[in-house]
């Protein structure tokens, strides 16, 4: 079945610490998210990718870095810059010029901070 | 920037029975997608129903409906029949049609079924 694979599902971060979050899609999607689900709030935009080596800012990008090296892959690290990186991470794609078509999710990744 | 509002953190609702979660949007566009996920405790975020804003038609799916009203920028999902499979936080989000990139999502509605 095709899908996005989130890993892992939970990650500690050591303080002065860079984590990779890893997201995989097999739906041949061509645009891929990255979002931040924090508790009361919805989610929140840090990245997007249309296209394979590039990559868009999204709302909150400040202190994250990604790649898109391959169609399927687009892993998000969270950098030391991050000052407050403890939140729920989702991954998503979609086709591109999705219009009606949803963005389809994973499981998502809890980052806490040790 | 478009933003999206759900006005009830929680919500509540007896097994088989009719419950209705409000969302409004504050847009100037006049075409866009508006979507209702569902998140259960596992987390993974799953569409529940779409609808287009040039649709007039209210769009359904098995027990879930939504009443969208465009000039009042009002998109609320209605649950016919609760199952306590239901219970989830439920998101709102709106879609630019001219900006694919652009979902924006609304802060949540945590729905609990009693049995």
């Amino acid at each position: 079945d095709g899908g996005i694979t989130q890993s892992p599902k939970y990650l500690f971060r050591k303080e002065g610490q860079n984590v990779t979050l890893s997201c995989e899609q097999n739906l041949n999607h061509d645009a891929m998210y990255w979002y931040r689900q924090d508790p009361g709030q919805g989610l929140r935009l840090i990245y997007y990718s249309q296209i394979v080596n590039d990559f868009q800012k999204g709302d909150i990008a400040e202190g994250y870095s990604v790649s898109r090296e391959k169609k399927e892959s687009f892993p998000l690290t969270v950098t030391s810059a991050q000052k407050n990186p403890t939140a729920f991470y989702l991954c998503a794609s979609s086709i591109l010029g999705a219009g009606s078509q949803p963005q389809h999710f994973g499981d998502g990744t809890r980052l806490s901070i040790l | 920037a478009q933003t999206v509002t759900q006005s009830q953190p929680e919500m509540s609702v007896q097994e088989a029975e009719t419950v209705t979660l409000s969302c409004t949007y504050d847009t100037s566009e006049s075409d866009y997608y508006l979507f209702w996920y569902k998140q259960p405790p596992s987390r993974q975020m799953i569409l529940v129903i779409r609808q287009e804003a040039y649709k007039q038609q209210n769009a359904t799916e098995n027990r879930f409906s939504v009443n969208f009203q465009k000039a009042a920028k009002s998109f609320s999902l209605k649950i016919s029949d609760s199952q306590l499979g239901d219970a989830a936080m439920y998101f709102c989000a709106y879609r630019s049609v001219y900006n694919n990139n652009d979902m924006r999502f609304g802060a949540g509605t945590r729905l609990t079924v009693k049995p």
